[in-house]
């Protein structure tokens, strides 16, 4: 059963920094591009990054480009979004998600990031 | 970036069917696939894939969804629609960079 559990969400000041975790299992990780999806309370989905297999391809949305870096360890089965310099904008639920050819096939439960003062 | 609108809401009954529109501010087919997906959110859980490249069941989906569509046009129909099925759903497209969804049509009961 493939399993994509996050971590690492909570509240921070506009500004600063916070890493999301998600970790990979059920599937060969390795064999999957992977994303980041968020969803604003009470708003609708978009798209935040991508990365290739090997993680030699990252692909952002403009809004967070500069700011937010995805990675990934095959190693560990893991995915990461590192988030820098953070906007109230960024307040949302950070979903873990498979990348097949731009289409989400399988979600994790969400992690929840809020950024206020 | 291609934009995608759906309706708001759609009230149906219990037993009926419901037809879910989603269009696109440019085409999404390319000669081979239409690269449009859809997905079923309940309130407080993530998202899950119903139907990939406009008509293809995702996995463990039940056979009453069902997708079409091609170009700009696209349509999610569920018959019969069951009480589980209340929900909000998103049409999304892969065609071009940044991935973009639409913003929601939440399924009501009449």
């Amino acid at each position: 059963e493939v399993q994509l559990v996050e971590s690492g969400g909570g509240l921070v000041q506009p500004g600063r920094s916070l890493k999301l975790s998600c970790a990979a299992s059920g599937f060969t990780f390795s064999d999957y591009y992977m994303a980041w999806v968020r969803q604003a309370p009470t708003k609708g989905l978009e798209w935040v990054a991508s990365i290739s297999y090997d993680g030699g391809s990252t692909y952002y949305r403009d809004s967070v480009k500069g700011r937010f870096t995805i990675s990934r360890d095959n190693a560990k089965s893991s995915l990461y979004l590192q988030m820098d310099s953070l906007r109230s904008e960024d307040t949302a639920t950070y979903y873990c998600t498979t990348d097949r050819y731009g289409c989400f096939d399988y979600w994790g439960q969400g992690v929840m990031v809020t950024v206020s003062s | 970036d291609i934009v995608l609108t759906q309706s708001p809401a759609l009230a149906v009954s219990l037993g009926q069917r419901a037809t879910i529109s989603c269009r696109a501010s440019q085409s999404v087919s390319t000669s081979s696939y239409n690269l449009m997906h859809w997905y079923q959110q309940k309130p407080g859980q993530q998202p899950k894939l119903l139907i990939y490249d406009a008509s293809n069941l995702a996995s463990s989906i039940p056979a009453r969804f069902s997708g079409s569509g091609s170009g700009t046009d696209f349509t999610l129909t569920i018959n019969p629609v069951q009480a589980d099925d209340i929900a909000t759903y998103y049409c999304q497209q892969s065609r071009e960079l940044p991935p973009t969804f639409g913003a929601g049509t939440k399924l009501e009961l009449k």
